[in-house]
């Protein structure tokens, strides 16, 4: 079976460019999370959707960043402006209803020049 | 969710068993303890849960003190394919606070032919 996917994986941009990560969830999971990695502040949950609902976006560091769910198989997290501190790996994962096991994707490796 | 403390590192000799505690002491009747791990440059990989009986899987096994303060990840017979950062996480199972991962720092360990 497909694990959570995302892409790109690999991405360098000048700052003040938008970024837009995007990520396919484990078919039939409702709960999707994103999360970020730098090696200052470790593993970091941005945001939570619950039934394409965001629940929990309490860790969206400013206004820069956003993210969407339209439907149960697409999440988007945008950057505008992108900064070089956004450097980052970013995680989106999934899971069957809260309560169960989350499944992460192999990241997004995001570099700001 | 309770916070964990994990030795930051630890050495272990390929095929012997690799013993990872984790302290929980703040931990509450209806929190999990979930292990995860990050083999460099991958995204967080599931291990196996438990909430107060030992659990084994294909994996690893886990052992929770009967006052469910601390537990203990297993692993049989290490590998140098098990080099990793060791995730040992306490995560709430009520709904409504969501289901979320907090990460702290983990234990790094180092399997040594």
């Amino acid at each position: 079976d497909a694990g959570v996917i995302q892409s790109p994986r690999h991405e360098v941009t000048e700052m003040g460019q938008e970024v837009t990560l995007r990520c396919k969830p484990i078919s039939g999971h409702n709960s999707l999370f994103w999360y970020r990695q730098t090696m200052m502040r470790g593993l970091e949950l941005l945001i939570y959707f619950n039934n394409n609902v965001p629940i929990d976006d309490s860790g969206m560091p400013e206004d820069r960043f956003s993210a969407k769910m339209p439907n149960a198989s697409f999440s988007t997290l945008k950057i505008q402006p992108s900064e070089p501190r956004d450097s980052a790996v970013y995680f989106c994962a999934s899971s069957w209803d809260p309560g169960n096991t989350i499944y992460f994707g192999e990241g997004s490796w995001l570099t700001v020049v | 969710d309770a916070k964990t403390t994990q030795p930051p590192s630890m050495d272990c000799a390929e095929g012997r068993a690799a013993n990872l505690p984790c302290n929980h002491s703040t931990i509450s009747g209806n929190e999990y303890v979930y292990w995860y791990r990050q083999i460099h440059s991958q995204g967080p990989q599931y291990i196996i849960h438990g909430l107060k009986n030992n659990e084994t899987n294909e994996m690893a096994s886990l052992i929770i003190t009967e006052d469910r303060k601390s537990s203990t990840l297993i692993l049989p017979h290490a590998t140098l394919r098990d080099t990793a950062v060791y995730y040992c996480i306490v995560r709430g199972m009520i709904k409504a606070a969501g289901n979320k991962l907090t990460f702290g720092g983990g234990t790094r360990v180092l399997v040594k032919p």
